[in-house]
């Protein structure tokens, strides 16, 4: 099965300042590579995606971005808000299959 | 459009015992899984339905079991009821394209926290 790593597992960051979570997985296959954000007693919620023909995504402050060759991709959120603190997963999978492996998950804290 | 809804959102249980947990998708979507997020194992995939079947499953034991309904509502069962079982239980739906080139983003509801004593 899908091995999936994540790092770092805690990461604190000055308001304003940028943030990196990398997520390395072993499926060659994997052509999906979703990032979910999780606030307290809530559910994942999916913050951005890329898919495999293309290196790069960004919306706004956040942005992923795929190194195929080296099996990882990474988030990366800008100028960090208060609200950014969550616990952040990335769950490569493929197309069509519904299963998510989700990494072991980064609790970012934004220090105000 | 209205999301996920998950009910109920909070149980207890006793050793034993057996539980049903159930899950209403988006409107129009197809697809629901069923994942458990501990502290310790983190979210694992629990099972997939699509149109009523089973299409997918994860590494758990025959305890661990559930259904989905033509309306798309799913329930999942978990019998026999362990300590460890103790956990907050995620539904996600999805669209479920089934085009090759497309994406399925999962929407997830704001789970159940089962504990066991």
């Amino acid at each position: 099965g899908e091995n999936v790593e994540q790092h770092p597992s805690t990461l604190s960051v000055q308001e304003g300042d940028s943030a990196v979570i990398k997520c390395t997985y072993s499926d060659s296959a994997s052509n999906y590579f979703p990032w979910y954000k999780q606030e307290l007693g809530k559910g994942p919620q999916l913050i951005i995606d890329i898919r495999s023909n293309v290196g790069e995504k960004k919306d706004q402050r956040i942005a992923v971005t795929l190194n195929k060759t080296a099996k990882h991709f990474s988030l990366h959120i800008t100028e960090t808000q208060p609200e950014d603190s969550a616990v952040y997963f990335c769950a490569p999978a493929n197309f069509g299959n519904e299963k998510l492996t989700f990494g072991t998950g980064t609790r970012l804290t934004i220090i105000p | 459009k209205a999301g996920v809804t998950q009910t109920p959102r909070y149980l207890i249980k006793t050793r034993g015992q057996q539980v049903t947990l159930s899950c209403s998708p988006i409107s129009g979507h197809r697809s629901v899984s069923w994942y458990q997020q501990t502290p310790g194992q983190g979210l694992q995939f629990l099972f997939e339905y699509f149109s009523e079947t089973q299409r997918n499953k994860g590494n758990f034991p025959g305890r661990f079991s559930g259904r989905q309904f033509s309306n798309s509502r799913s329930e999942m069962n978990v019998s026999t009821l362990e300590l460890g079982d103790s956990a907050l239980y995620l539904c996600a739906s999805s669209l479920a394209r089934t085009r090759p080139s497309s994406y399925n983003e999962q929407f997830f509801g704001p789970g159940t926290r089962l504990t066991v004593l």
